[in-house]
This record gives structure tokens, sequence and C-alpha cells, in this order.
């Protein structure tokens, strides 16, 4: 069975800092990977999505950038942390349809 | 452009009442996808179900059921015999259908926050 990782599970980090969140999935193929972030107030927002390695598109122009250097793997990265990047990372795999979801990042920008 | 309303932001219900939660949607496309679903406290959000836009019977699983009609844009999600366990918030979301090689982006409505009182 298909099973994602994410870590880590919850980040503090000071503005201006770098950032590097990792999504890996097991159990599948050339999945199409999904980073959501998702801010007080429950609205899920799409940043990027990969249909494959290298393949990177990106919803939301910001300071976050997204790579896949592996079929499997899905990194969310950062050079300079601002306060408005707080929130709940979610990374997501799909096949066909429906998208499932690994268990999130909280970051929290200081 | 699509779009997915959910117009109950939060819903306070006692255990064992039943409970639905609606969902209406905007698509120009004739073949969609509907999705539900479930974010717990945790925050993790765990796939309920999938709906394609040809298939328009009613879903029942365990206290699970889905209405979808398509005359009035609508899929909503009734939960019957509440219990503590379903307090999360849930999500409704709507994809154009899927084709090979291709990316389906979800969008989601804004969330339902069930609080199931015991």
């Amino acid at each position: 069975s298909q099973t994602i990782h994410q870590w880590p599970a919850t980040l503090v980090q000071p503005v201006g800092s770098p950032l590097s969140l990792e999504c890996t999935v097991e159990g599948t193929s050339n999945p199409n990977l999904y980073w959501y972030r998702q801010a007080a107030g429950r609205g899920l927002q799409l940043l990027f999505y990969s249909v494959g390695i290298g393949q990177i598109s990106s919803e939301v122009p910001q300071n976050l950038s997204a790579s896949r250097p592996q079929d499997r793997q899905f990194i969310l990265s950062s050079k300079k942390l601002l306060l408005s990047d707080s929130g709940f990372y979610l990374c997501a795999w799909s096949i066909r349809g429906e998208q499932y979801f690994g268990p999130g990042t909280r970051l929290t920008v200081t | 452009a699509q779009k997915v309303t959910q117009a109950q932001t939060e819903i306070s219900v006692v255990e064992k009442e039943d409970v639905t939660l609606d969902c209406v949607y905007e698509t120009r496309d004739t073949t969609y996808y509907l999705f539900w679903y479930k974010q717990p406290p945790s925050g993790e959000l765990v796939f309920l179900i999938r709906r394609n836009s040809f298939d328009e019977q009613n879903e029942i699983s365990g206290r699970y059921s889905w209405n979808f009609q398509k005359s009035t844009s609508s899929f909503n999600f009734t939960i019957t015999a509440s219990q503590v366990v379903d307090s999360a918030v849930y999500f409704c979301a709507l994809s154009e259908a899927w084709s090979s090689g291709s990316a389906r982006q979800l969008t989601f409505g804004s969330g339902t926050q069930l609080t199931v009182l015991p």
C-alpha cells in the first residue's frame, strides 16, 4: 500500500532563515505530487505541483520554491522565510483523481 | 473557473443527531470529480469519497452518505447518528476529470467545522 511521509512535523524558524521541507511517497511510481499551505482560517492553497522528475508548476508567486529530484521525493524550500510563510504545509500525491495527503508540517516563523 | 462553496462555517450537534454538510460547486466542465475530505485535529486530510459527474447515484458508507444533485450543483454529506469522533473540519473539493499525464488540481471549499458534543 502507498504511504506518504513528511518531515519535520513541526518547525520554528526565525525570519530570514532558510527552509527545507521534505515529502516522500512509498508504494507507487510516477505519482503527481503537490504542496499545499493552510493558514489559520482553514483555507487550502495549492503552492506547487509536479507531474514528473524535474517538472514543477507554481500556482502562486512567492518566495518559496519546489524541487523534485527523484520520482517519489518532493521538496519545498525557501532562501529567506517571511512571517507570512507561517502555516501548515501539506504534501499530497495522486495517480488518478483523488489526492492523498501526508501528515503535514506546522511551520511557525518568528 | 471552478468554485466550491461551503456556506456553513461551523456546526454543533449533540451526539447521535444526524447532520448534513452542504457543498455547492461551480464549473464549466462537463466531466468532473467531486470529493470530500475530513481533517481531524491532528491536521492530516483524510480522503472520504470521490464522485464522478456522470454518476448521480447517492452513496452510503456506514454512517456516511452523500447526495449528489447535478441539477442544483450540490454534493451534500450526511452523517447519521453522529459521534464525538466525527468532530473535525470537513472539506468539499472539485477537480476536472482525470486524464493521463496531467495533474488535476483540486479546488477546495473553505471547510465546515463540525463539533459533536457528548
